[in-house]
């Protein structure tokens, strides 16, 4: 099983480019990388997955490097809103080698300040 | 369209007492999961259920038992409960069919044990 390891926390400014990068040295060649937000309270909720290179979507870019053994998650301009748990999490996706168990780490804690 | 839905949202045990935790998913999911989390912490695999029809240990799997009663439901069972199992317990669902498809949580279940 792919373990990750996280920074447990970072503080931001409003308005600043926030990068969390998440370490997975043994992630298996059809893992996809999956990364999911957390507020207190509530579930995880999905923000991005990603396989290889860069992947965009409206709220966050995910960037791969060639050998896959890490991953950096990039939210542009946060606010006060994303303060919250970030995790990372290897195995789901089509293909992958895990048959079903998906274990995540310990999470980044981002607390966004005004 | 429910997604996850957990039953109940809150309960308050005796040391000893037995109890079930329910789960529910409407989207048609093959994969089903239910995680820990205390005070602080990160999510921890209880118990996951890859398939219809089986049932894998998680990361901490004692003082529990599981059943996947049908390809919508999967329920969790602690058979004498113990303050040390005072925690929120989230249950999710995977269909692992094409990319961007994670995981889906439900809003949790608090669970205190006295």
């Amino acid at each position: 099983l792919a373990k990750t390891t996280q920074p447990i926390s970072m503080d931001s400014y409003e308005g600043q480019e926030v990068n969390i990068t998440c370490s997975h040295n043994n992630i298996a060649t059809n893992d996809y990388i999956t990364w999911y937000q957390q507020f207190p309270s509530q579930g995880p909720r999905f923000i991005i997955q990603g396989y290889k290179t860069k992947v965009t979507n409206e709220v966050a870019s995910l960037f791969i490097p060639a050998d896959r053994k890490s991953s950096t998650l990039s939210l542009p301009r946060v606010s006060l809103s994303d303060t919250a748990v970030y995790y990372c999490l290897v195995g789901e996706g089509p293909g992958s080698s895990n048959t079903g168990k998906l274990i995540f780490g310990q999470g980044t804690t981002l607390q966004v300040k005004p | 369209n429910a997604g996850v839905t957990q039953t109940p949202k809150f309960q308050v045990l005796k040391t000893g007492q037995s109890m079930t935790l329910q789960c529910a998913q409407d989207m048609n999911h093959n994969s089903m999961y239910w995680y820990r989390q205390d005070p602080g912490m990160g999510l921890r695999l209880i118990y996951y259920s890859a398939s219809e029809g089986t049932t894998d240990k998680g990361e901490v799997p004692n003082g529990y038992n599981v059943s996947r009663l049908n390809k919508r439901e999967f329920s969790l069972r602690l058979e004498s409960a113990a303050p040390s199992q005072t925690s929120v317990y989230f249950c999710a669902s995977l269909i692992r069919r094409g990319p961007n498809q994670p995981q889906h949580f439900g809003d949790g279940t608090r669970l205190s044990i006295l």
